[in-house]
């Protein structure tokens, strides 16, 4: 199993900023994944990150509003960029170790834009 | 993305009583069904991953079922005790990527 934490674990932000979330993984992983539940809404998949090269988005989402950086095998962050209230979401990491199939998660990233 | 409904939204239920609600999917083109507790605040928690049909899985007083031919998973929790208030995700997952349903939200009564 792994265990994964994040920081930080709520943040309040102004519309037109930029937040940094950090995913910490207490051991070597396979995969890495970013995740958002907006209000009301189901969790959805952002972007695999990929260690050492451009993470890989799922439809609708972008690099440009969605940055994200793996430089290890225990490390993420995910960038929100340029916020607006529609960004007000939790933001999850998960991480899959070699040859398991349960997808282990962080306890979340809650973010409200102002 | 795979579509996943949860039913019902939410319940509630007396503490001793056993409950059970659904995961169906339109489609058996997936991999895995995967069931997670979610508590607030807390990270989902993995409860089961099932990938064949037939499947049966149990962890303590919860288990789960899984019929890809008739598109659905049932997950049960025998004598609900406060603890077991959550929602309970359910997840199809191909190449690793999961597609979450909005979930079922749990809460005892003590």
């Amino acid at each position: 199993s792994a265990v994964i934490s994040q920081k930080p674990s709520r943040d309040i932000c102004q519309r037109g900023t930029s937040l940094t979330i950090q995913c910490q993984v207490d051991s070597q992983v396979t995969m890495m994944f970013w995740y958002r539940q907006q209000p009301g809404q189901s969790l959805t998949l952002i972007a695999t990150a990929n260690q050492g090269s451009e993470a890989t988005y799922e439809s609708g989402f972008v690099i440009d509003k969605f940055p994200i950086s793996r430089p290890n095998l225990t490390f993420s962050t995910l960038t929100v960029s340029n916020m607006s209230p529609e960004d007000s979401s939790i933001y999850l990491c998960s991480a899959i170790s070699g040859g398991e199939e349960t997808q282990y998660f962080g306890p979340g990233t809650r973010l409200l834009v102002l | 993305i795979l579509n996943v409904e949860q039913s019902p939204q939410s319940l509630h239920v007396q503490e001793g009583d056993s409950t059970n609600f659904t995961c169906s999917f339109p489609s058996s083109n997936f991999y895995a069904l995967h069931w997670y507790r979610w508590e607030t605040a807390k990270s989902p928690e993995a409860l089961f991953v099932m990938t064949l049909n037939g499947d049966e899985k149990k962890k303590g007083r919860i288990s789960a079922t899984l019929n890809t031919k008739e598109g659905y998973s049932y997950l049960y929790i025998k004598g609900s005790q406060p603890e077991d208030s959550a929602t309970y995700l359910c997840a199809l997952g191909n190449d690793y990527k999961l597609s979450f349903g909005a979930g079922t939200t749990v809460t005892v009564r003590a």
